[in-house]
This record gives C-alpha cells, sequence and structure tokens, in this order.
C-alpha cells in the first residue's frame, strides 16, 4: 500500500486568484502520478499522467509539475474560475493499483 | 464514446437484501475496476479486473461479489451487508492493468446506503 498524502484538504479562493496544491507519494518504486479533477455528482476526470522527474504538463489555466525524487507534484490553476470549483485527487501506481490521496476540495468564490 | 456508466446512481437496502450494482464501458478496455469511497477518505480499491479475469481481490469480505460477463460488462452482487458497507461505489476501466501511465476512466459512481 502506497501512502499518498494532499494538502491542503480544502482552500476558498476569490475568482481570479491562482492557486495551487500539493500531492506527496513515496518516491522509491515510482511509476506514476495521476491527477484527475472530480465534481459534485460527475465521474472523475483525469488532467493528467506524469511518469518522469521534472515532467511539467499543461491544460488551459492548469497545469502541473512532478519531482520523483523528492516525492511530490504540485497542481497549479491560474486565474480561478468558479467552473473549477471540484475536488482534485491525485494517484501514485504501480501499475494496475491506483493509491489515491484524500484529494483537495476547491473553492472559487465569484 | 469515452464514457463509463453506473446503474444505479442510488441504492438503498436492508441488510438481508440482495442487489447488483452495474458498470458499463464501450472502449474497448480490458481491464476493470470497483472502488469503494467512504466519505473524507480515499477511493479504496476492490477487485480488478483484466481480460475478463479476476486478477485482484483487495481482501474484500465475500458479501461482495464481483462478476465479469463480459469485456464490456462489470457487476458488484451484495448480499447481507453491513451499516458500514454504505459507501460510494465507483467503477473505472482502463485499456489494460499492465502499464503505470494508462488513465483510468471512472463512471459517476453508486450511492450506496445499508439501513
Amino acid at each position: 500500500i502506497l501512502n499518498v498524502e494532499q494538502s491542503p484538504q480544502s482552500l476558498h479562493v476569490q475568482e481570479g486568484d491562482s492557486t495551487n496544491f500539493t500531492c506527496s507519494f513515496p518516491s522509491s518504486n515510482f511509476y506514476a502520478l495521476h491527477w484527475y479533477r472530480w465534481e459534485t455528482a460527475k465521474s472523475p476526470e483525469a488532467l493528467f499522467v506524469m511518469t518522469l522527474n521534472g515532467d511539467e504538463k499543461k491544460k488551459g489555466r492548469i497545469s502541473a509539475t512532478l519531482n520523483t525524487k523528492e516525492g511530490y507534484s504540485y497542481l497549479y490553476i491560474k486565474g480561478s474560475q468558479p467552473e473549477d470549483s471540484a475536488t482534485y485527487l491525485c494517484a501514485s501506481t504501480t501499475g494496475n493499483q491506483f493509491y489515491f490521496g484524500t484529494g483537495t476540495s476547491l473553492t472559487v468564490i465569484p | 464514446d469515452t464514457e463509463v456508466t453506473q446503474t444505479p446512481k442510488h441504492l438503498v437496502m436492508g441488510m438481508t437484501n440482495k442487489k447488483s450494482l452495474k458498470c458499463e464501458q464501450h472502449m474497448g478496455h480490458r481491464a476493470m475496476y470497483w472502488y469503494k469511497q467512504k466519505a473524507k477518505k480515499p477511493p479504496e480499491l476492490m477487485f480488478v479486473y483484466s481480460y475478463e479475469k479476476l486478477s485482484i481481490n483487495e481482501s474484500v469480505p465475500s458479501r461482495f461479489s464481483p462478476e465479469c460477463p463480459n469485456s464490456s460488462l462489470l457487476n458488484l452482487h451484495l448480499h447481507a451487508l453491513q451499516p458500514e458497507d454504505s459507501a460510494l461505489y465507483l467503477c473505472a476501466s482502463s485499456q489494460d492493468a499492465q502499464r503505470a501511465y494508462n488513465e483510468q476512466f471512472f463512471g459517476p459512481g453508486t450511492r450506496l446506503t445499508v439501513l
């Protein structure tokens, strides 16, 4: 079992603010790190899959970085919008098993 | 079609009932998963099916019985559940169960309440 931790647990930001949160995972035997966005009553939606140390991925206003040597990934949201309100989950995987963090719940206040 | 569907959305059952949760995908994926999520906890893996064969059972009690009738369908049969089994049950699929970078596609879940 991999211990994956996310911080903060929840976050409230004003519309237009930029924000970031952290996913920490065991750095030994690392294979891949996945980020998901999960809106209430919907399916978790994949954002990024990251495999290489130093990886940076971007999708619109959302980007992520990966440091496999120290075991963390950052997710950044630039210019937060109300539609960004969701829970952001990360998962470290050894192949067929995903080990999820508890998520960061983001609320963007208009 | 990149959707994973789950039925029902909500289920309330007594401890003596027998019910089933259903999951379907039409993406040609050969791996399917059941997860359980309790409030404020991360989703926890229950079962993995790879090429319609059960490949992982994470020490789940026998009152949960998975079934994979074909590569598109995954069922979870429930019998004699306990109130502590109340949770959100998520189904997911991926291209296969071997590669760590394969994205898992999730359904919206079934919210189960056991009275």
